[in-house]
């Protein structure tokens, strides 16, 4: 198993572009998450997802959408990029039971906005 | 509000040198507290999972412990490859969502 890939590993942007960053899991997990990781900050959940079809919102959810149209991917889109979105991102996926399993993190998405 | 505040920030061992990190935590029921291992470049490795004070884990050098207020987590006789920054992270009935603190940077010198 290839666990939780995601693409790309790093990404240069300027302020309103737009752009996808690419999670996929192979292990059949239904929930499946989005964290940003900030220098002297904890890891902030941006919007997760407990099956196909159904998201909802984390803790700094703004600027960024998401959807699930399959059990494997879940993409994190940026509208339109911004000088504060400059951070690294993580992708981690669960059993069906939630939060409360263990979380299984990818590699991870560092982005810079200029 | 829920809270999770790790120390120290950085902690340089000689190999050898036992130690522990705290994680401090006030959250409205816990349902589960976790500690999780982070190389430089890489994403977060799930150590442990403790459910209710008293509970102890252990793997290789390390061993995690859960009190009612805080967790700890020893290093016993550590070696240059449990270098890595250590994260807490609290679930509470409350939120229901993960609060991670900010780490732990542990080095550890031959």
């Amino acid at each position: 198993n290839a666990g939780v890939t995601q693409t790309p590993k790093f990404q240069v942007l300027k302020t309103g572009q737009s752009m996808t960053l690419q999670c996929a899991q192979d292990m059949n997990h239904e929930y499946m998450s989005w964290y940003r990781q900030d220098p002297g900050m904890g890891l902030r959940l941006i919007h997760y997802s407990v099956g196909a079809g159904i998201t909802d919102q984390g803790e700094v959810p703004n600027g960024y959408n998401v959807s699930r149209s399959t059990t494997e991917d879940f993409p994190l889109r940026l509208l339109s990029a911004a000088p504060s979105q400059t951070s690294v991102y993580f992708c981690a996926s669960s059993t069906g039971t939630g939060f409360g399993e263990t979380q299984y993190f990818g590699p991870g998405t560092r982005l810079l906005v200029l | 509000e829920d809270q999770v505040t790790q120390s120290p920030e950085a902690l340089r061992l000689q190999e050898g040198e036992s130690s522990s990190l705290n994680c401090s935590y006030t959250v409205s029921g816990l349902r589960g507290l976790f500690w999780y291992r982070q190389d430089p470049g890489k994403g977060p490795e799930f150590l442990f999972t403790l459910y209710s004070a008293g509970e102890e884990k252990e793997k290789e050098r390390l061993k995690a412990t859960l009190t009612k207020k805080e967790s700890f987590l020893h290093i016993t006789a550590p070696k240059p490859e449990d270098s890595a920054t250590y994260l807490c992270a609290v679930l509470s009935y409350n939120t229901d969502k993960l609060i991670f603190g900010t780490g732990t940077r542990l080095q550890v010198f031959p």
